[in-house]
């Protein structure tokens, strides 16, 4: 199967401070890519959606001027965290997303978890 | 709003058993697609339906698609420990440009050895 790798796996910061999550598809070309956040025991809820070289699509209530995202090319796409506070604190998850067949498929990275004290 | 509901929210039975996980909706999905996750991991696609009606397998999991898109099952026969984890389905609603994944609100399984 195609693989995506995030990265870090996990970061702790100071509140305030910036985080840079990286989302890379390592094996295809990823048309769009996904940035999720999961709370403890819930399921992943979509942040934004963004294809490269394009703005990307926050849904309703996400913050862009916080959540900010680069979709640089094809294979990359960027979540930074800026002014992090506790409240940011979660399991954060891109995944990445190219034609196989008639579908589209959407790859999972193994989640970036954001500690802010 | 949630628009995949899961059924069971958690569900914890000895190895061996059978069990079925329902995601039931009421929009209609061009297709739709199954993950398990495990702790501190992202999900892992385990398969994708897109024919209504259709019923795929994968070994000791079968997947069927409602006839009408709008609704899918995961059936696992003689459960292992191995299949304890989170299971989420997923539908997708083509949408030219603008393709995305609705996750299930989750079912957190449990295998007892």
């Amino acid at each position: 199967g195609a693989v995506v790798s995030q990265h870090p796996s996990w970061v702790i910061c100071k509140s305030g401070t910036s985080v840079k999550i990286e989302c890379r598809s390592l094996d295809f070309q990823a048309t769009t890519m996904f940035w999720y956040r999961q709370f403890p025991k819930q399921s992943l809820m979509l942040m934004a959606t963004s294809n490269e070289g394009s703005k990307a699509t926050y849904e309703q209530g996400v913050e862009k001027d916080k959540f900010l995202i680069n979709h640089a090319s094809l294979t990359l796409s960027t979540l930074t965290v800026t002014s992090a506070h506790p409240e940011d604190s979660s399991f954060y998850i891109c995944s990445a997303r190219g034609y196989r067949g008639i579908v589209t498929e959407a790859f999972f990275g193994q989640g970036t978890r954001l500690t802010v004290v | 709003t949630q628009l995949l509901e899961q059924s069971p929210q958690f569900l914890s039975i000895q190895e061996g058993e059978n069990l079925t996980v329902y995601c039931n909706s009421s929009s209609v999905f061009s297709s739709l697609q199954w993950y398990r996750q495990e702790p501190g991991e992202g999900p892992v696609l385990l398969v994708t339906v897109v024919t209504g009606g259709e019923v795929k397998k994968l070994k000791r999991l079968t997947f069927q698609f409602g006839d009408a898109r709008k609704d899918s099952s995961l059936h696992i026969t003689a459960a292992q420990p191995g299949d304890t984890g989170l299971y989420l389905c997923a539908g997708e609603r083509r949408n030219f440009g603008n393709e995305k994944l609705t996750f299930g609100t989750g079912t957190r399984l449990t295998i007892i050895p």
